[in-house]
């Protein structure tokens, strides 16, 4: 069965430092997400794609968080400087269609950040 | 704005007995759907069941069903003949149309756990 790929799985990294996460989402999925999840709490929203395209990025941290889908495939989501509060789960999902409630979001394993 | 409250952080079963999950969410929305996700530790999140707020019968899936009730806005999950396999967080989660995306809105968990 297909599945949302994640990587790294684990990042230990020191605040000020930038790191990066990288998604590959299932074959022939639109739509792509970033989720951050602070121990705790449930997933929230960072960015939305389609193909190509942010849709939502309105609750990304411009500042210091990017995000890119350069061929519409898969992501990758950099943040720099970290910072002590980004400590973190970040998930990536996909799902199928395009702006619409039928699809199904499937998600990856997630990358555990800790900024030391 | 939309929001979904799940009352109990933590919940505990014995195992082939029942038990069900709380949510209330808060919308003025009519069309939008409702989903509770499944988050085993150090696992990806699964879907465990869906409900679209248009259908009036409650959604079943095997040991999985939901008691929705819309005009009080609320969405539980009934577990029967609870296995140790179920141990999980639980997410009550809210989806619906905004703009050219779809907003997935997420409750803060509950942990479950199953005795044997």
């Amino acid at each position: 069965e297909a599945e949302v790929a994640q990587s790294p799985r684990y990042k230990i990294t020191e605040k000020s430092q930038a790191v990066a996460f990288w998604c590959d989402p299932i074959s022939g999925h639109a739509t792509l997400y970033w989720y951050r999840q602070i121990l705790g709490q449930g997933p929230e929203l960072l960015v939305q794609f389609q193909d190509e395209s942010v849709v939502d990025d309105s609750q990304l941290p411009k500042d210091r968080f990017s995000a890119e889908r350069l061929k519409g495939v898969d992501s990758t989501l950099k943040i720099q400087p970290a910072e002590l509060g980004d400590s973190a789960m970040y998930l990536c999902a996909s799902s199928l269609g395009r702006s619409s409630l039928r699809y199904e979001q499937y998600f990856g394993p997630g990358t555990r950040l800790t900024v030391t | 704005a939309q929001t979904v409250t799940q009352s109990q952080p933590e919940m505990s079963v014995q195992e082939a007995e029942t038990v069900t999950l709380s949510c209330t969410y808060d919308t003025s929305e009519s069309d939008y759907y409702l989903f509770w996700y499944k988050q085993p530790p150090s696992r990806q999140m699964i879907l465990v069941i869906r409900q679209e707020a248009y259908k009036q019968q409650n959604a079943t899936e095997n040991r999985f069903s939901v008691n929705f009730q819309k005009a009080a806005k609320s969405f539980s999950l009934k577990i029967s003949d609870s296995q140790l396999g179920d141990a999980a967080m639980y997410f009550c989660a809210y989806r619906r149309l905004q703009g050219g995306s779809e907003k997935l809105v997420f409750g803060k968990g509950t942990k479950l756990t199953v005795n044997p």
